[in-house]
């Protein structure tokens, strides 16, 4: 069974933090995604990448970075945390090409205090 | 601007009757459509899938319709269980495009 795994389900983290979200995923995709889901807001694209070490600002990249050094792997760094990054963090990943959807990690609730 | 808009934040159902969501789009190059479920606390997970050649996809109680012309999909739930209450979020997709563009979602409940 495929799968992307994000390394936390819950964090806390103190305003000015520098925080990092793993995503891990098995199924050799290409194309893997950082997307915040806020209510009301649904989802929103943070950053994505399509291979290694390459990567494209989403809709709302300000405050954030990524790196994929690997293909499995793709972080989302928060440079400097702040109480309006508190939100649930969705990794995704997708092959590429054809009529395939994403694949969705369980997220990380994070929240900023 | 909204390319997929789920105009109907939320939805209340009786357990057994249908369920009908709704999904507006703007962009004619989208060539297929998706329905992602998500549960509070979870990833979104996959649900069904139309292609924009087909009018209709049907997977055992969920059935998705689009509307070219119209520019419209609607999901339908038959019959509806409160193991379906869950936010819903359509999606369009393009050729290679690497990303899929969103709806906001519409939260379901089912009542038993």
């Amino acid at each position: 069974d495929v799968k992307v795994t994000q390394s936390s389900r819950y964090l806390v983290k103190r305003t000015g933090e520098k925080v990092f979200l793993e995503c891990v995923q098995d199924m050799d995709h290409e194309n893997m995604f950082w997307y915040r889901q806020d209510p009301g807001l649904g989802l929103r694209l943070i950053y994505f990448s399509y291979d290694v070490k390459m990567k494209e600002k989403g809709d709302i990249p300000e405050g954030y970075s990524v790196s994929r050094e690997k293909k499995e792997r793709f972080s989302l760094i928060l440079e400097s945390a702040s109480t309006n990054q508190t939100s649930m963090y969705l990794c995704a990943s997708r092959a590429p090409g054809g009529i395939y959807g994403y694949t969705f990690g369980s997220g990380t609730r994070l929240t900023v205090v | 601007d909204q390319q997929v808009k789920q105009n109907s934040p939320s939805l209340s159902v009786q357990e057994g009757r249908i369920s009908i969501l709704n999904c507006d789009y703007t962009n004619s190059m989208f060539d297929y459509f998706l329905w992602y479920k998500k549960y509070p606390a979870e990833g979104p997970t996959f649900l069904i899938s139309i292609s924009s050649i087909k009018d209709k996809n049907e997977d055992g109680r969920f059935t998705v319709f689009l509307n070219k012309s119209a520019k419209h999909l609607s999901l339908h739930i038959v019959p509806s269980q409160p193991g379906d209450s869950a936010v819903y979020f359509c999606a369009g997709g393009a050729g290679n495009n690497r990303k899929l563009i969103w709806g906001l979602g519409t939260s379901l409940a089912v009542n038993p």
